[in-house]
């Protein structure tokens, strides 16, 4: 089936710089898009999200860019702090289960390390 | 501020006992899902859960998986009869709604089958 993947499993950073994680989807149909955190032994949190109708949203030092075109997004982090050292995951939201409602569909991930 | 709470956080079991795993969606919540991560892996869906009934499921759900919402409050996912594959973390999530809404996650069981 389809899917949505990542391009680098680790992405490594100085405290202070600005990190760039990738992503790519394959399910031209999906028009909802979510940024997740997972830190070790917790559950995804929610970061920030776009709707296909948009091609950028910020957020607290956060943006999302996203490009239909190539069916990529990205997500930047500006001023990188140990504190966001964890896992991310993009996921797209597919298909129509009863009642309308969208099940996420979730990529490998990308660990980011933040070196102090 | 709401949040999907999930018991335990680990489960220790023996191949081929049946476990239950449990989770309390955010109340208002109107859809439901189990994922799994097996460690080191991505999330993988297995189940959304609406109206009382099965909506969608993927091909890791097959018979010895179900899932049940006993009562308004609680979401399980059964597994009949484990296997050592089926170790992995157990994530619950819920949405309030269904189009282009956030799909909120407990803190996962972890699964250990020996």
């Amino acid at each position: 089936g389809e899917s949505v993947g990542l391009h680098l499993p680790t992405l490594s950073v100085q405290e202070g710089d600005n990190s760039i994680i990738n992503c790519a989807y394959s399910n031209s149909a999906s028009d909802y898009f979510i940024w997740y955190k997972q830190e070790s032994g917790k559950g995804p949190q929610f970061i920030i999200d776009i709707r296909s109708n948009m091609d950028k949203r910020q957020g607290q030092r956060v943006t999302v860019l996203l490009n239909k075109t190539v069916k990529h997004l990205s997500l930047q982090i500006a001023a990188t702090q140990p504190g966001d050292s964890a896992v991310y995951f993009c996921a797209d939201f597919w298909g129509y289960a009863s009642g309308g409602s969208y099940i996420p569909t979730f990529g490998r991930g990308t660990s980011l390390i933040v070196h102090p | 501020e709401p949040e999907v709470t999930q018991t335990p956080s680990h489960q220790v079991t023996q191949m081929g006992q049946e476990v239950i795993l449990r989770c309390v969606p955010i109340s208002n919540h109107l859809y439901f899902y189990w994922y799994r991560q097996i460690l080191g892996q991505k999330v993988e869906f297995l189940v959304s859960f609406y109206n009382n009934e099965i909506s969608e499921k993927s091909e890791i759900f097959d018979d010895q998986f179900s899932v049940e919402r006993p009562d308004g409050s609680n979401f399980t996912l059964k597994i009949r009869s484990t296997k050592l594959e089926d170790s992995a973390m157990y994530f619950c999530a819920s949405i309030e709604r269904g189009l282009n809404t956030e799909a909120f996650f407990g803190q996962g069981t972890r699964l250990t089958v020996v």
